[in-house]
């Protein structure tokens, strides 16, 4: 069955530098999505893009954040100088809906990013 | 604005038996899904369950149920004769204008 892949798994790095977080939806999908869990918190929404552009985004989603498309597969989310409460769960999720609503998120397994 | 509400941050049950989470939401929308996510210690979410609110019959997913009372924006998830590896947190969330998650409730299942 297809999946939402997300590298990498685990990343490390220091205070202002920038991060690139890496994700691959599932082929046929349309919409994307990233999502920010602080530790023992709730998960929330950052961004939301298709046809390469932002389509909706949140008030965490700053100047600091970007996202890509770079290619036909990846969908990346950058953070340009990382602070330490962006320590978090980073979800990758796409939907293969055109409307951008009524289908179901498929999330990745997830990113752990840690700022020292 | 949305919101959805998970009112018990931790559940326990005896293995085999049956534990029903609770989930209350809010939205102006019209239209809008229901779903309930597990996120076992690995931290991935995955799908457990999904409900249409425009559809009046509860959705039902092997062990999973839901039962879904939409005057009262209630979404409770039923787990019927639970196993060790139901042991997770369970998020309720509610896609209108956008998915929104609860808090979660953390399921512990006692062997």
């Amino acid at each position: 069955e297809p999946e939402v892949t997300q590298t990498p798994s685990h990343q490390v790095t220091q205070m202002g530098q920038e991060v690139i977080l890496r994700c691959v939806p599932i082929s046929n999908h349309l919409y994307f999505y990233w999502y920010r869990q602080i530790l023992g918190q709730k998960v929330e929404f950052l961004v939301s893009f298709y046809n390469n552009e932002i389509s909706e985004k949140s008030e965490i989603f700053d100047d600091q954040f970007s996202v890509e498309r770079p290619d036909g597969s990846n969908f990346t989310l950058k953070i340009r100088s990382t602070k330490l409460e962006d320590s978090a769960m980073y979800f990758c999720a796409s939907i293969r809906s055109r409307s951008g609503r009524w289908d179901t998120q498929y999330f990745g397994p997830g990113t752990r990013l840690t700022v020292l | 604005a949305q919101t959805v509400t998970q009112s018990q941050p931790e559940m326990s049950v005896q293995e085999a038996e049956t534990v029903t989470l609770s989930c209350t939401y809010d939205t102006s929308e019209s239209d809008y899904y229901l779903f309930w996510y597990k996120q076992p210690p690995s931290r991935q979410m995955i799908l457990v369950i999904r409900q249409e609110a425009y559809k009046q019959q509860n959705a039902t997913e092997n062990r999973f149920s839901v039962n879904f009372q939409k005057a009262a924006k209630s979404f409770s998830l039923k787990i019927s004769d639970s196993q060790l590896g139901d042991a997770a947190m369970y998020f309720c969330a509610c896609l209108a204008q956008k998915l929104v998650f609860g808090q979660g409730t953390r399921l512990t299942i006692n062997p």
